[in-house]
């Protein structure tokens, strides 16, 4: 089974519009942590938000904040105020175990802004 | 912040050329580095994770020979694609973590990439 899902391909939203990126994942530790990346057109991977499996409160960073479902196992990411600039490609992750270890990448969701 | 520099960030070069990749922390030291490709409109696969001083742990699949990584120290790894051959294009990209055991909510930081095309 995979470890991350991401179930949107692609995505669309017009400027200044909000979008829910979804994430679901999969694993029977029960200390992980949960991470997005935007990977625009040049390539560079750039870290947005963390969440970690014990976190009490849902990780906001900005206009980025993480719809943190437990029991659903759902890490969704909501962008607010969509800027031309955020059109790229999403990739959600997932770290396992309470030490250093390797990320699991989803297949990533390709978003674009429309003006 | 923390800061992954990679070098070259594209290399074209002819079939059986051996290239090498270079993947610097310049800020912070990082015991463990880690490879990953990514072929177009795919997501990242994990090839190697380079540890310093020791061998690197290769994931299944991945050609040790053909893919040699180096972690000669706390701040630099290399990947070098011996013998290349045009299958071997793709995007290579490092990363690398701050701390260590117990620090799992620190991202990895990744470098700029390197494309590799081999004609």
């Amino acid at each position: 089974a995979q470890k991350i899902t991401q179930t949107q391909p692609g995505m669309f939203v017009q400027e200044k519009e909000a979008v829910t990126l979804d994430c679901t994942y999969d694993t029977s530790d029960p200390s992980y942590g949960l991470f997005w990346y935007k990977q625009p057109s040049s390539g560079e991977m750039i870290f947005l938000i963390y969440q970690g499996s014990y976190d009490q409160q849902n990780a906001t960073e900005g206009r980025y904040s993480l719809n943190f479902q437990k029991a659903r196992k759902s890490a969704n990411l909501v962008i607010s105020a969509s800027q031309l600039g955020d059109s790229a490609m999403y990739f959600c992750a997932m770290r396992e175990g309470p030490g250093y270890s390797t990320l699991t990448f989803g297949k990533g969701t390709m978003l674009l802004v429309s003006p | 912040g923390a800061v992954v520099s990679q070098h070259p960030s594209r290399v074209i070069c002819k079939s059986g050329t051996s290239v090498k990749i270079e993947c610097r922390s310049l800020d912070f030291q990082a015991t463990t580095m880690f490879w990953y490709r990514q072929f177009p409109k795919k997501s990242l696969m994990l090839m190697a994770t380079s540890n310093e001083g020791s061998k690197a742990t290769y994931e299944q699949g991945v050609e040790k020979d053909k893919f040699l990584i180096n972690h000669a120290s706390l701040t630099l790894s290399t990947l070098t694609v011996t013998s290349a051959h045009p299958e071997d294009s793709s995007f290579y990209i490092c990363s690398a973590s701050e701390g260590g055991v117990g620090t799992s909510n620190q991202p990895q930081h990744f470098g700029d990439g390197t494309r590799l095309s081999i004609l």
